[in-house]
């Protein structure tokens, strides 16, 4: 059981470059998480999935977009990289029923120069 | 829209002392609230939850919930060196669609 696996750990993307940054779960979660973390905040919810083919929009959507086609993916796509987007971004999942605990993966820092 | 609001830190305490961390929340029908702890460049980890007023304790740790006064408090008590950390408080929806984070309270646990 990996649980949640994030790629890459680390990115340098130029202004106006684009990537994605992947997330994968193997718990068979239906919630999907993307934040991101300022140096020195806490945590803000980018979009988030309550199942495939689900997606809604956190408190701070823009500049990004998602997909959630399978169950156990949800990868985040920045379009047109700024430096506000310099962050660390964490994925996390959690079951439909059970335990209300999120499980996160290991995080994606992200610098935009 | 819900808020978490947490001490502003940092906070230091000496070895072996108390530690007390507070968390204050908006919405008044949250149930359940939680207790993360992230070590510098890792990912939040859970280390309490509490549903019910009063108090839950689990080793050197025991979070305080009080739903009337929409606060929660997290003691560690014989702080050591390895609790330093950022604190987190979250406080998940009904729906558990959208937890909200505070904004965290770094505690220094001084040797």
């Amino acid at each position: 059981n990996a649980g949640v696996t994030q790629t890459p750990k680390f990115r340098i993307l130029k202004i106006g470059q684009s990537m994605t940054l992947q997330c994968t779960q193997d718990m068979n979660h239906n919630y999907m998480y993307w934040y991101r973390q300022d140096p020195g905040m806490g945590l803000k919810l980018i979009y988030y999935s309550v199942g495939a083919g689900i997606t809604d929009k956190g408190e701070v959507p823009n500049g990004y977009n998602v997909s959630r086609s399978t169950t156990e993916d949800f990868p985040l796509r920045l379009e047109l990289a700024a430096p506000s987007q310099t962050s660390v971004y964490f994925c996390a999942s959690l079951p439909l029923s059970g335990a209300n605990v999120l499980t996160f993966g290991a995080g994606s820092r992200l610098t935009v120069l | 829209q819900k808020e978490v609001e947490q001490n502003s830190g940092p906070l230091s305490v000496p070895e072996g002392a108390i530690a007390s961390l507070n968390c204050t929340y908006s919405d008044r029908v949250s149930q359940s609230f939680f207790w993360y702890r992230q070590y510098s460049g890792k990912s939040p980890e859970l280390i309490m939850s509490i549903y019910s007023n009063g108090d839950k304790e689990d080793g050197r740790f025991t979070a305080q919930l009080n739903k009337a006064s929409q606060y929660v408090s997290l003691l560690i008590r014989d702080s050591q060196p390895s609790d330093s950390a950022t604190y987190l408080c979250a406080v998940p929806p009904p729906d558990g669609q959208n937890f909200v984070f505070g904004p965290g309270t770094r505690l220094s646990v001084l040797p």
